[in-house]
């Protein structure tokens, strides 16, 4: 079975700090894609990374970053964490196999809390 | 961008029902999943469908590509069916949509004893 973990479940912060969010995948999946997830709002696309240490922006990259340094781990950073960042966060891992993007996994989700 | 409209927004029913759960897709797709979102957060893969019919357990889906839609059929429904349903597609961008999913806004669904 296809397995991606996130660092914590939970997570409160101050506004202001330096925040990481981790992501591992354990099936050697090339994409890896972090999400953000909002009451009427739904889920939206932050950043995405198609191979090592390549990114691109998603839907909505302001005040995030990202980093990809090793295949199976996506990080995603809070240069400085806002009170308007406190959200659901999930990350996804696919395969991609010839020109085929196939079927997304997703992790448990880290629930952010900026006070 | 895909736009991606899920319906009903919300469905009520009584256990042992069944329901069916649309989602409808404004371009050609190379992927279609299905989701459940559990209480804690965490999406559950339901079916990973851009064409035709698959079905597990007590659910099954049919996604029409040539008409841009897709539809979760729930059978017997169960307290547990209970929680958000989801739909998400990548459209089909000749290799450049790198498979990034647009999610609908979800179906609520709640399911009483």
């Amino acid at each position: 079975d296809v397995k991606v973990t996130q660092s914590s479940r939970y997570l409160v912060k101050r506004t202001g700090e330096k925040v990481f969010l981790e992501c591992v995948q354990d099936m050697d999946h090339e994409n890896m894609f972090w999400y953000r997830q909002d009451p009427g709002l739904g889920l939206r696309l932050i950043y995405f990374s198609y191979d090592v240490k390549m990114k691109e922006k998603g839907d909505i990259p302001e005040g995030y970053s990202v980093s990809r340094e090793k295949k199976e781990r996506f990080s995603l950073i809070l240069e400085s964490a806002s009170t308007n960042q406190t959200s659901m966060y999930l990350c996804a891992s696919s395969l991609y196999r010839g020109r085929s993007y196939n079927e997304q996994f997703f992790g448990p989700g880290t629930r952010l809390t900026v006070l | 961008g895909i736009q991606v409209e899920q319906s009903p927004p919300d469905l009520i029913l009584q256990e042992g029902a069944n329901s069916t759960l649309r989602c409808n897709f404004s371009d050609s797709v190379n992927n279609l999943q299905w989701f459940h979102q559990n209480p804690w957060g965490q999406l559950i893969n339901l079916f990973y469908i851009p064409s035709g019919t698959k079905q597990n357990g007590r659910l099954s889906a049919t996604t029409v590509a040539t008409e841009r839609y897709s539809l979760l059929y729930i059978s017997s429904s169960q307290t547990t069916d209970s929680g958000v349903y989801f739909c998400a597609a990548s459209p089909n961008a000749g290799g450049t949509s790198y498979g990034k999913l647009t999610f609908g806004q979800g179906t609520i669904l709640t399911v009483h004893p």
